[in-house]
């Protein structure tokens, strides 16, 4: 059974940094591209980033562009969103999500339950 | 940039046909993905590549794609149908996967 387990979530002043964590077990890590999807209270899904099986490919949403970077370790099963320069519009509730091709884009077909950031003052 | 356009709201009785559709330029030539995401839970993938359903979706689930319009459409409908659903394709352009804002099926 896959699972994808998100934390490094919290609360952060703007202008801070967080580094979020997603364990993922019950599959073949590298050999699947992964991706960071965000959903504000009570809105609709955001992607936000996506990293090929090797990270030779990734891709940001202009929304964070510059400030957000992904990056994958397959020896730990592990994927990472490190968040810098955060803003009070990047507070949501961040999903890890497994795609179902390894070097490209195409459908989510599992999905963490999500860890929560606050970028509050 | 690609949009995915959805009504907000979509309401049904049980036991009728709930259709929810999702809107884009030419969404016919692209291969459009659902989920179903369930007040405080994570989405979930109920069908992919238009018409195709994942291992444990019930087949009153089904999808269609044509032209600018690509339609979910749940047959007798039921109250744990009750959901926000998503569209989702990959536009190859931006290369980012993108989202419908998502439709509220109501179940009366």
């Amino acid at each position: 059974e896959v699972q994808l387990v998100e934390s490094g979530g919290g609360l952060v002043e703007p202008g801070r940094s967080l580094r979020l964590t997603c364990a993922a077990s019950g599959f073949t890590f590298d050999d699947y591209a992964m991706h960071w999807v965000r959903q504000t209270p009570g809105k609709g899904l955001e992607w936000v980033s996506g990293i090929s099986w090797n990270s030779g490919g990734l891709g940001y949403a202009d929304s964070v562009k510059g400030r957000f970077t992904i990056s994958r370790d397959n020896a730990k099963n592990s994927l990472y969103l490190q968040m810098n320069s955060l803003r009070p519009e990047d507070t949501a509730l961040y999903y890890c999500a497994k795609d179902s091709r390894n070097n490209s884009w195409y459908f989510l077909d599992s999905w963490g339950q999500g860890t929560l950031v606050t970028v509050s003052s | 940039s690609y949009v995915l356009t959805q009504p907000p709201s979509v309401s049904v009785a049980p036991g009728q046909t709930a259709r929810m559709t999702c809107g884009g330029n030419n969404i016919g030539r692209k291969s459009v993905h659902w989920y179903q995401q369930k007040p405080g839970q994570a989405p979930v993938l109920v069908v992919y590549d238009d018409y195709d359903r994942p291992s444990g979706i019930p087949e009153r689930i089904a999808g269609s794609n044509s032209g600018n319009t690509a339609t979910l459409t749940i047959s007798r409908v039921e109250a744990g149908d009750e959901a926000d659903y998503y569209c989702q394709v990959w536009d190859t352009t931006s290369d980012h996967l993108l989202f419908g804002g998502g439709t509220k099926l109501t179940v009366l």
